[in-house]
């Protein structure tokens, strides 16, 4: 497995404003997808992140809202942008390991007020 | 109809008894599929993934995978109380072999009774 360190863990945010959130992973990792959890609701992928490319947007999701950066094989962050009540949601980073397993950070909690 | 669909139960099952959770994917081309625990405040813990039809286990846990019928399902035998959470099925999509992005089913909330 891989330990997957999400910052913030939680936040409280006043709407219009942006937040970046960041994950590292403590071994160099291919594949990193960003993830939301809306309240009481699934998973659902926000965008691929490869480094060295840009990221690939689900649909619904576009990079003007959801700015993404991976630098390196070991890093990438998420911004919400412009945020509104609807934002506040669970952010999940995750990462493709060797054999086609698939794991998960801790998330980072956002509360848009 | 979903992509991967999941009864929301919530499943409520004694102490002790096999707890059986059910998924369906409606893409054939679907190649991998996993199980992820998830507990209330936490992010989720894959459990384990099954690739070919069949049985896998993996200590009390199995994963039943029939592609015939796009059914796919994790038995948890001798259930404690410390089983109880959200299980998340995933399905890997097709052609997205070398994204390794997952679709998500809803859930079933699984309560294992003392």
């Amino acid at each position: 497995s891989a330990v997957i360190s999400q910052k913030p863990s939680r936040d409280i945010c006043q709407r219009g404003t942006s937040l970046t959130i960041q994950c590292q992973v403590d071994s160099q990792v291919t594949m990193m997808f960003w993830y939301r959890q809306q309240p009481g609701q699934s998973l659902t992928l926000i965008a691929t992140a490869n480094q060295g490319s840009e990221a690939t947007y689900e649909s619904g999701f576009v990079i003007d809202k959801f700015p993404i950066s991976r630098p390196n094989l070991t890093f990438s962050t998420l911004t919400v942008s412009n945020m509104s009540p609807e934002d506040s949601s669970i952010y999940l980073c995750s990462v493709a390991l060797s054999g086609n397993t698939i794991y998960f950070g801790e998330g980072s909690w956002l509360t848009v007020v | 109809q979903k992509e991967v669909e999941q009864n929301s139960g919530p499943l409520s099952v004694p102490e002790g008894a096999i707890a059986s959770l059910n998924c369906t994917y409606s893409d054939r081309g679907s190649q991998s599929f996993f199980w992820y625990r998830q507990y209330s405040g936490k992010s989720p813990e894959l459990i384990m993934f099954i690739y070919s039809n069949g049985d896998k286990e993996d200590g009390r846990f199995t994963a039943q995978l029939n592609k015939a019928s796009q059914y796919v399902s994790l038995l948890i035998r001798d259930s404690q109380p410390s089983d109880s959470a959200t299980y998340l099925c995933a399905v890997n999509r097709e052609g997205d072999t070398g994204r390794r992005a997952l679709t998500f089913g809803s859930g079933t909330r699984l309560q294992v009774q003392p």
